[in-house]
């Protein structure tokens, strides 16, 4: 079956613009994450969702960053002014209910601000 | 906060050879623990869990133990294989049975030489 998508794979934008990335998880997880992963890194942990809800937003940076899943299933991950040091691959991930600790990974976007 | 640890890399062996990847983590509670893996050109994808103290969790010929008295869960395998050459993240959670907030190590790159 298809896996978590995540679109775009590639995102090239300038200092101060705004962006959204989009993440389709993988139909009937119940939960979805946002990580942020810098070259030779782990994941860094952003949100995640239960459902609608953001349960966890904790690690967010500051206030430019946001993310909603109206719906519970597609989020959106949002940047707003955008700098030179939020260039990373952001990945999302989604999770089952019986099984919340697999976490299945899309394959990134790989954000690049000039 | 919860925090994981884990052994730089690059590490390089040959094939055959034994491996221990050490991770060690900070956590208020009880954690659970995971490694997970990231193959060339792949997502990452949980390889191995476990959920209490002296628990072992295995899979495809790798094995970690939970280690509550040092705060650690090394990744161990006897013999490895060239199949095997990936990025390894140890990781943790600080719930079992519902979604939570999953953190993971910085990772360690295996390489294995024919």
């Amino acid at each position: 079956g298809a896996g978590v998508s995540q679109t775009p794979s590639n995102k090239v934008t300038e200092k101060g613009k705004y962006v959204e990335l989009r993440c389709d998880p993988i139909s009937g997880h119940t939960a979805l994450y946002w990580y942020r992963q810098s070259l030779g890194q782990g994941p860094e942990f952003l949100i995640y969702f239960q459902g609608t809800g953001a349960a966890d937003d904790s690690g967010l940076p500051n206030d430019r960053f946001f993310a909603v899943r109206p719906e519970g299933s597609v989020s959106t991950l949002k940047i707003q002014r955008t700098e030179r040091g939020d260039s990373a691959v952001y990945l999302c991930a989604s999770t089952r209910q019986d099984a919340p600790e697999k976490l299945f990974f899309g394959s990134g976007t790989q954000l690049s601000v000039l | 906060g919860n925090s994981v640890t884990q052994m730089e890399g690059p590490v390089t062996l040959s094939e055959e050879a034994f491996l221990t990847i050490n991770c060690t983590y900070t956590a208020t509670g009880y954690p659970s623990l995971f490694w997970y893996v990231q193959y060339p050109g792949e997502g990452l994808q949980l390889l191995l869990k476990a959920t209490k103290a002296d628990d072992k969790g295995s899979n495809k010929g790798f094995e970690a133990t939970y280690r509550k008295e040092t705060t650690s869960f090394h990744l161990e395998k006897g013999s490895v294989q060239v199949s095997d050459s990936a990025v390894y993240f140890c990781a943790l959670s600080d719930r079992y049975s519902s979604a939570s907030k999953i953190i993971f190590g910085s990772g360690t790159r295996l390489s294995i030489r024919p």
